[in-house]
């Protein structure tokens, strides 16, 4: 079982729709990590949360420690938010400060 | 704006070549890391360096992989000689230290032939 889990691994959806994506974790961490992936494109970092909420124009993310469940949520989808979204945790692993990627949820968003 | 630059983009390159990539940092990073991705993956720790030192490489097969960051400021990831399964992204990202927020480079997509 991975350390991080995402789902849904693929979501389709209609312009306007409002989006949920989930990710679980197994381990202890110090934060966790949203980040979004366009097609060919590098990394960009999203939200870095250890508690609550947070939002940031119509991206909301928000964590509850004690179930270790984060999710992202997309308010008013658009087609330009069509990317793979990816959940990471920075944990300590073996004494080391990790950054554990779930395998993203490819969302895409039709006109 | 402050940014992780990664070069070359793209590479394509034949099996059994070698192959580099480079990366600098966003500066006053002590924290670098170099990832893999496989398509459809998530990415995989290759290697993580503090400043000079190298902080995890469990990961790095290093029969044929290599990094350093010599001065602690760039980074230059090898592969020699490059395998087929080796095609992949490989991003590399920065953050001010262990913990903190990590930002990643527009990574190179390496594709060998």
């Amino acid at each position: 079982k991975n350390e991080v889990e995402q789902s849904p691994q693929n979501l389709t959806a209609q312009e306007g729709e409002f989006i949920t994506i989930n990710c679980s974790y197994s381990v202890g961490i110090s934060a966790l990590h949203w980040l979004q992936q366009h097609p060919g494109g590098g990394i960009v970092s999203l939200f870095m949360l250890s508690s609550g909420k947070k939002k940031h124009g119509r991206l909301i993310a928000t964590i509850n420690i004690q179930e270790k469940h984060s999710s992202l949520h997309i308010t008013a989808s658009h087609p330009r938010d069509s990317a793979v979204y990816i959940c990471a945790v920075s944990s300590l692993i073996q004494g080391a400060q990790k950054l554990v990627f779930g395998q993203g949820t490819r969302l895409t968003i039709n006109p | 704006e402050a940014e992780v630059a990664q070069s070359p983009r793209y590479k394509i390159t034949e099996k059994s070549q070698a192959v580099a990539f480079w990366c600098d940092p966003i500066s006053g990073h002590a924290t670098l890391y170099w990832y893999r991705q496989i398509l459809g993956q998530g990415p995989e720790l290759l290697v993580q360096f503090q400043d000079e030192s190298v902080v995890d490489d469990s990961q790095l097969p290093k029969d044929r992989f290599s990094a350093e960051r010599l001065k602690g400021v760039d980074s230059t990831l090898k592969i020699q000689p490059a395998e087929l399964g080796d095609s992949a992204m490989y991003l590399c990202a920065s953050s001010f230290g262990l913990g903190w927020e990590a930002f990643f480079g527009q990574g190179t997509r390496l594709t060998v032939v």
